[in-house]
């Protein structure tokens, strides 16, 4: 099956702990995002890849890492987490040829921040 | 930058009935795409309906249509011969014609559908 994959699905954790949410793609999907989604926000990119070792902010990258070693994985790490960090978190993936127009969003990671 | 709004946080409306949910947007350019995403319970984000700006004719999908107003920036969602299985967060979304690989998404719209 068709999927994109992040882990964990909910975490509670505590200020400045280091932590990373993972995102796999078994589709061969050249383009990869993360995505916060917020009350009365709706969701703002943080930031996306291209291809392997290709990567980008979005509109919020502030606290944020990311790294694109494989083709299939697009891990998000937070260095020093922050309570404003406290949010759903969705990675996205699409091929080269639809781009953005065709997007294939995982489940999402609820976080919070203490 | 693009801005997305939909105006209405919630809306609710009876179970076999029409409801129709507003998003304007602003943008300079002249090419672009437009997208309905609906978030139901689960979180899943899945796409409802996608309208080229090129395209005069509105998108539509089964019971799903859109009322596109290029002139007027405004974008908006009928939903027909509503169902439970309805009920969810809609949001709006714009994306540039080429360029970044990035949804600007509106604050979204909770639909209630009552039975």
């Amino acid at each position: 099956e068709a999927q994109v994959t992040q882990n964990p699905r909910y975490l509670i954790t505590v200020t400045g702990k280091k932590l990373t949410v993972t995102c796999s793609q078994n589709m061969n999907h050249e383009y990869m995002s993360w995505y916060r989604q917020d009350p009365g926000l709706g969701l703002r990119q943080i930031y996306y890849s291209m291809n392997v070792e290709v990567t980008d902010k979005g509109d919020v990258p502030e606290g944020y890492k990311v790294s694109r070693k494989e083709k299939r994985n697009f891990p998000l790490i937070l260095e020093s987490p922050s309570p404003n960090q406290t949010s759903l978190y969705f990675c996205a993936s699409s091929s080269a040829e639809t781009g953005a127009n065709v997007l294939t969003f995982g489940a999402g990671s609820r976080l919070t921040v203490l | 930058a693009q801005t997305v709004t939909q105006s209405q946080p919630e809306m609710s409306v009876q179970e076999a009935e029409t409801v129709t949910l507003s998003c304007t947007y602003d943008t300079s350019e002249s090419d672009y795409y437009l997208f309905w995403y609906k978030q139901p319970p689960s979180r899943q984000m899945i796409l409802v309906i996608r309208q080229e700006a090129y395209k005069q004719q509105n998108a539509t999908e089964n019971r799903f249509s859109v009322n596109f107003q290029k002139a007027a920036k405004s974008f908006s969602l009928k939903i027909s011969d509503s169902q439970l299985g309805d009920a969810a967060m809609y949001f709006c979304a714009y994306r540039r014609w080429q360029g970044a690989q990035k949804l600007v998404f509106g604050q979204g719209t909770r639909l209630t559908i009552n039975p």
